[in-house]
């Protein structure tokens, strides 16, 4: 079984650069949620994809987009980057639908973004 | 408005011992919890959940425990081992029927297991 993975490990962009980072879910997962993770703090939910749509949508601004593929993997695009946006960025996969109950969300390593 | 509230930003703890970790919240709707553990430049790696139905759940080492009236849980380990040290997250989440729900983080714990 494939665990979560991210890609790329590593970023660094300058104020208003645009920035793409990817994810993919573990095996038999539909669900992929997006998280941000500043200095010091936990994770901040973004959004959420469930089956190529978006399930909701934490505390961010529409520059922050998601998309979610066939394959249940995704990407999260952040446009016009602000120093701000540095941060651990973190996908989790889940398996959402009609299971009844809550389904634990599995994250990845994350992707660190660094904007000067 | 901190919904998840880990109050205590360290614990340090010999090996052998307990450890305690604690976390509070305010949501009401709250009624699925999970502890995360995290190192330094992985992502967090889920560690034991507990629904709002049960005040216990146990995996081996760890406990975690809920008490409902007092929207309180806590992740005991038992015995302490030295790679337990890391930061531990305590998150929670609200049943919304059909997908999983957004995750609230508190902003975590280190533990620190001495010898």
């Amino acid at each position: 079984e494939t665990g979560v993975t991210q890609s790329p490990t590593h970023l660094i962009k300058t104020r208003g650069q645009q920035v793409t980072l990817r994810c993919s879910s573990q095996s038999g997962h539909n669900t992929v949620s997006w998280y941000q993770q500043a200095l010091g703090q936990g994770p901040q939910f973004i959004f959420q994809y469930y089956r190529e749509e978006e399930n909701g949508r934490g505390n961010f601004p529409p520059r922050f987009s998601g998309l979610q593929f066939p394959n249940y993997s995704s990407e999260l695009n952040v446009n016009a980057l602000e120093l701000d946006d540095s941060a651990l960025y973190l996908c989790a996969s889940s398996l959402g639908g009609t299971s009844g109950y809550q389904e634990t969300q599995y994250f990845g390593p994350g992707t660190r973004l660094l904007v000067l | 408005d901190q919904q998840v509230k880990q109050n205590s930003p360290s614990l340090s703890v010999q090996e052998g011992r307990i450890s305690i970790l604690n976390c509070d919240y305010t949501n009401s709707m709250f009624d699925y919890f999970l502890w995360y553990k995290k190192y330094p430049a992985e992502g967090p790696t889920f560690l034991i959940s507990i629904s709002s139905i049960k005040d216990k759940n146990e995996d081996g080492r760890f406990t975690v425990f809920l008490n409902k009236s007092a929207k309180h849980l806590s992740l005991h380990i038992v015995p302490s081992q030295p790679g337990d040290s890391a930061v531990y997250f305590c998150a929670a989440s609200s049943y919304g029927g059909g997908t999983a729900s957004k995750l609230t983080f508190g902003t975590g714990t280190r533990l620190q297991v001495t010898l």
